[in-house]
């Protein structure tokens, strides 16, 4: 059974910095591209990056691009996503999925339970 | 812009049918899409991806109540029988490259 458990969300102050991780198993892990999706509170769902399977291949959306770092290490079955620079608007669950492709389609076939970011004074 | 529109709620009576829409913007209407399901508190799951043809293929899982269609840019997701367990959001997202991964705004499905 495939199962992600993301974890590292919390409180922190505009600013300040965060590291998220999120631990895979039921499957090969390296052989899986991993994302980042976030859902702010009453809205809907944003990706906020990606790594291919060997840790190449990254892309960021322009809202996150240069404050937010995702990595993976393939030996502990874990993808990570630093965040620094934290805004108000940075206020989400934050998700992790193992991406697969349809043809021409991207998507995710598996997500995580989510852990919930608070960017707050 | 790349945009996908869904209603913000839908309602229906439990043990009935309903369809809920997403509707792709202008000159992107042949994408293909993808279909998940999110109940509040937990992470999303995967239903299905719907080809620009219609044809789709399901998540491991995913019960023969629910299917998908297409008629031009809009693309429909149907749950049949409805149960308890189906109330929850339903968001719709496509992939393209330049524009990356395009979520709809979901749609959250009241069973009465």
């Amino acid at each position: 059974e495939v199962q992600l458990v993301e974890s590292g969300g919390g409180l922190v102050q505009p600013g300040g910095s965060l590291r998220l991780s999120c631990v895979g198993s039921g499957f090969t892990f390296s052989s899986y591209a991993m994302s980042w999706v976030r859902q702010a509170p009453g809205r809907g769902l944003e990706w906020v990056s990606a790594i291919g399977g060997r840790g190449g291949d990254i892309y960021y959306p322009d809202s996150v691009k240069g404050r937010f770092t995702i990595t993976r290490d393939n030996s502990k079955n874990t993808v990570y996503l630093q965040m620094n620079s934290l805004r108000v608007e940075d206020t989400a669950v934050y998700f992790c999925g193992t991406e697969r492709w349809f043809g021409g389609l991207l998507t995710l076939d598996y997500w995580g339970q989510g852990t919930l970011v608070t960017v707050s004074s | 812009q790349f945009v996908l529109t869904q209603s913000p709620s839908a309602s229906a009576s439990l043990g009935a049918s309903v369809k809920l829409t997403c509707t792709l913007s202008s000159g992107h209407s042949g994408y293909a899409i993808a279909w998940h399901q999110h109940h509040p508190e937990k992470g999303p799951r995967f239903l299905m991806m719907v080809n620009g043809d219609g044809s789709y293929t399901k998540g491991d899982g995913i019960p023969d109540r629910f299917s998908a269609s297409r008629s031009g840019a809009e693309h429909y997701l149907t749950i049949s029988s409805l149960q308890s367990e189906d109330e929850a959001d339903y968001h719709c997202q496509t992939w393209a490259d330049g524009f990356h991964w395009v979520f709809g705004g979901g749609t959250r499905l009241t069973v009465l």
